[in-house]
């Protein structure tokens, strides 16, 4: 029972253009969501996060957005560029506890 | 300066055998854990301590067992392993307190032949 979801296992974009990467979710407890970047051969890496407070957190070409009542939340990178391919995971963590769960990942392609 | 830097990389070995990685973290934090990447991609928490302290323990089979001898360190230790532990490894660590990012190395690959 997986409770965080990345439904696109791969993503191609043109340099340049948006990636949008999708992340579902389905326990209502869940408060504080994060994306990670993962390339080859290396653990993944912080990129951004949300608490259940906002619905918006933007870090200069990264935002994420977060729709509560869907249990959704997006991570849009604009403009891409190919050093941003690589796999991303999304992950959750219930209200004051930092036991995180992941997503499968999606695997970002940015074309030049 | 590697942050979480875990050993060996790649991990060979037969059924049956016991074998242990290691992990440090030189960022200072009080809270280490365990991941395992399985064959479907998805990193699932196996354990975490907290200061030396156990406080996430996942149903993991008892053949793994985590030792913690300082919170700089969270070894992972695995009795007679099975075919279905092939796996990646990755060992964190954070700041204690929630909605604390974690910080991760680069994996160990464990293959069973």
């Amino acid at each position: 029972d997986q409770q965080v979801k990345q439904n696109s296992p791969s993503l191609s974009v043109q340099e340049g253009r948006i990636s949008i990467l999708n992340c579902d979710y389905t326990n209502s407890m869940f408060d504080y969501f994060l994306w990670y970047k993962k390339y080859p051969a290396e653990g993944p890496t912080f990129l951004i996060s949300i608490s259940s407070i906002k619905d918006k957190n933007e870090d200069g070409r990264f935002t994420v957005f977060l729709n509560k009542s869907a249990k959704h939340l997006s991570l849009h990178i604009v403009p891409s560029q190919p050093g941003d391919s690589a796999v991303y995971f999304c992950a959750a963590s219930p209200y004051n506890f930092n036991k995180f769960y992941f997503g499968s990942g999606t695997k970002l392609n940015v074309k030049p | 300066d590697t942050a979480v830097s875990q050993t060996p990389k790649y991990l060979v070995t037969q059924m049956g055998n016991d074998k242990s990685i290691k992990c440090e973290q030189n960022l200072g934090h009080d809270t280490m854990y365990w991941y395992k990447q399985d064959s479907k991609k998805f990193l699932k928490i196996m354990f975490s301590y907290n200061n030396k302290e156990l406080i996430i323990n996942e149903t993991v089979p008892n053949r793994f067992s985590p030792k913690s001898p300082d919170k700089a360190h969270l070894n992972l230790h695995i009795n007679s392993l099975e075919l279905g532990d092939s796996a990646v490894y990755f060992c964190a660590s954070s700041p204690s307190g929630s909605n604390q990012p974690q910080h991760f190395g680069d994996g160990t690959r464990l293959s069973i032949l």
